[in-house]
């Protein structure tokens, strides 16, 4: 069946070094990846996606990686700030059109 | 532009109670969906809406029910609550189905006792 999975489930970083999280998903037809932050008590946003006919794609700190032919996909994050941390979830979006999220990556920046 | 809003915030049940859940969202979208987020496991599909009139099932439907008699609205209905649904619960709305951006509430975190 359709399915995302999020590695690691914690992460802990000390401030300025990088943080990656990985994916991999099971639909090799899904097409659209999005990565949410959740910061406490909130619900998730959008912080970058990537579409299935792009490799990469960077926005100030953050990056997004895909190989589709491994069917997976990692969030990169640099110079790590202490805002940085909150739980992290992938997604994919399989032939059904349904966003399916994987588990969701605690990560903490260490000051 | 208030984006997605939910109500209550929190909530609590006694067993067997019924409670709906409000969501709305003024964004003209006419995706919408339930999540429910559980420690370990993610965001869970419960419902969905395609638009007004339309629903379906996600992952998880077992004890809740759902309409969609407006493109703004999607309220969420606990039959019969448990204390398996002690949760926290997500609205979210989107313009396509799976294509683009979702954007969540702020979610309501349901004690069943």
């Amino acid at each position: 069946g359709e399915n995302v999975e999020q590695h690691p489930s914690t992460l802990s970083v000390q401030e300025g070094d990088s943080a990656v999280i990985k994916c991999t998903y099971s639909d090799s037809a899904s097409n659209y990846f999005p990565w949410y932050k959740q910061e406490l008590g909130k619900g998730p946003q959008l912080i970058i996606d990537i579409r299935s006919n792009v490799g990469e794609k960077k926005d100030q700190r953050i990056a997004v990686t895909l190989n589709k032919t491994a069917k997976h996909f990692s969030l990169h994050i640099t110079e790590t700030q202490p805002e940085d941390s909150a739980v992290y979830f992938c997604a994919a979006t399989p032939r059904t059109y349904k966003y399916i999220f994987g588990t969701g990556t605690r990560l903490k920046v260490l000051a | 532009n208030a984006g997605v809003t939910q109500t209550p915030k929190f909530q609590v049940l006694k067993t067997g109670q019924s409670m709906t859940l409000q969501c709305a969202q003024d964004m003209n979208h006419e995706y919408m969906s339930w999540y429910r987020q559980d420690p370990g496991m993610g965001l869970r599909l419960i419902h969905y809406s395609v638009g007004a009139g339309i629903t379906d099932q996600g992952e998880v439907p077992n004890g809740y029910n759902v309409s969609r008699s407006t493109t703004e609205d999607f309220p969420l209905r606990l039959l019969s609550a448990a204390p398996s649904q002690t949760s926290v619960y997500f609205c979210a709305s989107s313009r396509d189905r799976g294509k683009t951006e979702a954007f969540f509430g702020q979610g309501t975190r349901l004690t069943v006792v």
